[in-house]
């Protein structure tokens, strides 16, 4: 069975610092890889998703990822966050059926 | 707009009447999916479709839950005999398979049973 872990539940932050919000994957099989925003009242979007290939994903508005088979890792990171980033993230997997397994998400509070 | 519609967007129930949500997917997208999503969780896996078919049911979906997708097109989602517990966002989302996993999420329709 597969299963995402996302260890921080709230992350705050100061507009224009670094973040990193934390996943943690366990499956048995090959996975796909997904960070997902949602912003308040808003539908799921995704930001980006690790398929194969390169292991650092770019995604929109400025994020990245990193795949890391051996620690089972797919952490987020954005060098310079802004007000607008404010949102809940959550990351998830799929086994290629396309169907994902979510965290429980984090949510993002970018301060002034 | 051509995303994925979901109706009514919010429904206020008491408790032991039947509910029943509307999902419309992106139109060419063969696979719809069923999400229920409570305060302070991740969305959690109910069913899904590939065209009329249902592939797959979680242990999630009692038996008071029923989905269907007539046609390959629209769903419905119908939970009979609503209960407190039953309270949540219930999300749906469609994809075009195989796609490379990325679903295509609607706002989503809150359900308070009371």
């Amino acid at each position: 069975a597969q299963s995402v872990t996302q260890l921080d539940s709230q992350v705050p932050v100061f507009e224009e610092a670094p973040v990193e919000l934390r996943c943690n994957y366990s499956s048995s099989v090959s996975v796909y890889l997904f960070w997902y925003v949602q912003y308040p009242n808003q539908g799921l979007q995704l930001l980006l998703k690790y398929l194969s290939g390169s292991t650092l994903v770019k995604g929109i508005n400025g994020f990245e990822a990193e795949f890391n088979k051996s620690q089972t890792s797919f952490h987020l990171r954005k060098p310079s966050v802004h007000i607008s980033d404010t949102a809940e993230y959550f990351c998830a997997v799929s086994d290629n059926t396309d169907k994902l397994i979510f965290g429980t998400g984090t949510r993002l509070q970018v301060f002034p | 707009d051509t995303g994925v519609s979901q109706n009514p967007r919010h429904k206020i129930t008491k408790r032991g009447q039947n509910v029943t949500f509307r999902c419309d997917p992106i139109s060419e997208h063969n696979r719809l999916y069923w999400y229920r999503q409570t305060l302070g969780q991740g969305p959690e896996f109910l069913t899904y479709f590939q065209n009329e078919a249902q592939l797959e049911k979680s242990r999630l979906l009692s038996d008071r839950f029923s989905a269907e997708r007539p046609k390959g097109s629209f769903s419905t989602l119908e939970i009979q005999r609503t209960e407190q517990g039953d309270s949540a966002m219930y999300l749906c989302a469609s994809s075009l398979a195989p796609g490379g996993g990325e679903l295509f999420f609607g706002e989503g329709s809150r359900l308070t049973v009371l």
